[in-house]
C-alpha cells in the first residue's frame, strides 16, 4: 500500500530533550516536506526537500533540523524542544517537482502530536 | 503572516445545500491552488486543484472558481452530504513551497 508513515504518532517530552520524528514514504517520491498544524493557523511549512541531500527552509524553520540521506526517509529533528513547538506535525511527499513550481499532489502522513512541557 | 486568507472559519449547512469557502492571496507569483480535505485524526488529502489560467474547475460535486484579477478563489460544495463534514484548507504554491489558509470546518446536518 502506497503511504507515508510517521513515528511516533504521539510524543510527550520535556523542554530541551532532543527528539526525532521519522517520516518514510514507499512511493519513490522525490519531494518531501514537513508541516506543523496549529489551531487558527492552518498548516505551515517547516522544511522541504526536492531530492536526496537537497533541503530548504519553509516558512517556520526556526528550532528544527532535517536531513535527507535516503530518498524514502525525511526525519525532523528538534535539538532543543520548547513549549512553543507543541503542535501536530505532518510529513508529506510528492511525485516530482515540475518546472518552477510544486504542482503535483502531496500525500500526507497520519500526523505526530507533540507536546513539550 | 498568513499568505492565504481563508473564510469563514466554520460553517453549518443542511444536507443538500451548498457550502462556499473563500480564499484570498496577495502574492501574484503563486501558480497552483489546491484544496485539501481533512477528517479528524487524519492527514489532509488533495480534493481538487486549479491553475491561474483557468477560471473554473469542476470535479463531481466540488467546484473551484478562480478570479485572477481579484486574487481570490473559492470552493463550492454542491448537494452537501454528511460525509463532507470535514475541515477544508485552501493553499497556494510557488517556488516549491506550499502556503495554507487557516482552514474551514464544515458541518453538514442531516
Amino acid at each position: 500500500e502506497a503511504q507515508v508513515t510517521q513515528n511516533p504518532r504521539y510524543l510527550i517530552t520535556v523542554t530541551g530533550k532532543k527528539l526525532t520524528v521519522t517520516c518514510s514514504q514507499n512511493m519513490n517520491h522525490e519531494y518531501m516536506s514537513w508541516y506543523r498544524q496549529d489551531p487558527g493557523l492552518g498548516l505551515r511549512q517547516i522544511y522541504y526537500s526536492m531530492n536526496v541531500e537537497v533541503t530548504d527552509k519553509g516558512d517556520v524553520p526556526e528550532g528544527y533540523k532535517v536531513s535527507r540521506k535516503e530518498k524514502r526517509n525525511f526525519p525532523l529533528i528538534l535539538e532543543s524542544p520548547s513549549p512553543n513547538q507543541t503542535s501536530l506535525y505532518f510529513c508529506a511527499s510528492s511525485l516530482r517537482v515540475r518546472g518552477a513550481s510544486l504542482n503535483y499532489e502531496q500525500y500526507f502522513g497520519p500526523g505526530t502530536r507533540l507536546t513539550v512541557t | 503572516q498568513q499568505q492565504v486568507k481563508q473564510s469563514p472559519q466554520s460553517l453549518i449547512v443542511q444536507k443538500g445545500g451548498i457550502s462556499i469557502i473563500n480564499c484570498a492571496y496577495e502574492n501574484t507569483a503563486f501558480d497552483y491552488f489546491p484544496w485539501y480535505q481533512q477528517f479528524p485524526g487524519k492527514g489532509p488529502a488533495l480534493l481538487i486543484a486549479i491553475r491561474p489560467d483557468v477560471s473554473e474547475k469542476k470535479e463531481g460535486r466540488f467546484t473551484i472558481s478562480f478570479n485572477k484579477s481579484a486574487k481570490q478563489f473559492s470552493l463550492h460544495i454542491m448537494d452537501s452530504q454528511p460525509g463532507d463534514s470535514a475541515t477544508y484548507f485552501c493553499a497556494a504554491s510557488r517556488d516549491y513551497k506550499l502556503s495554507f489558509g487557516a482552514g474551514t470546518t464544515v458541518t453538514v446536518r442531516a
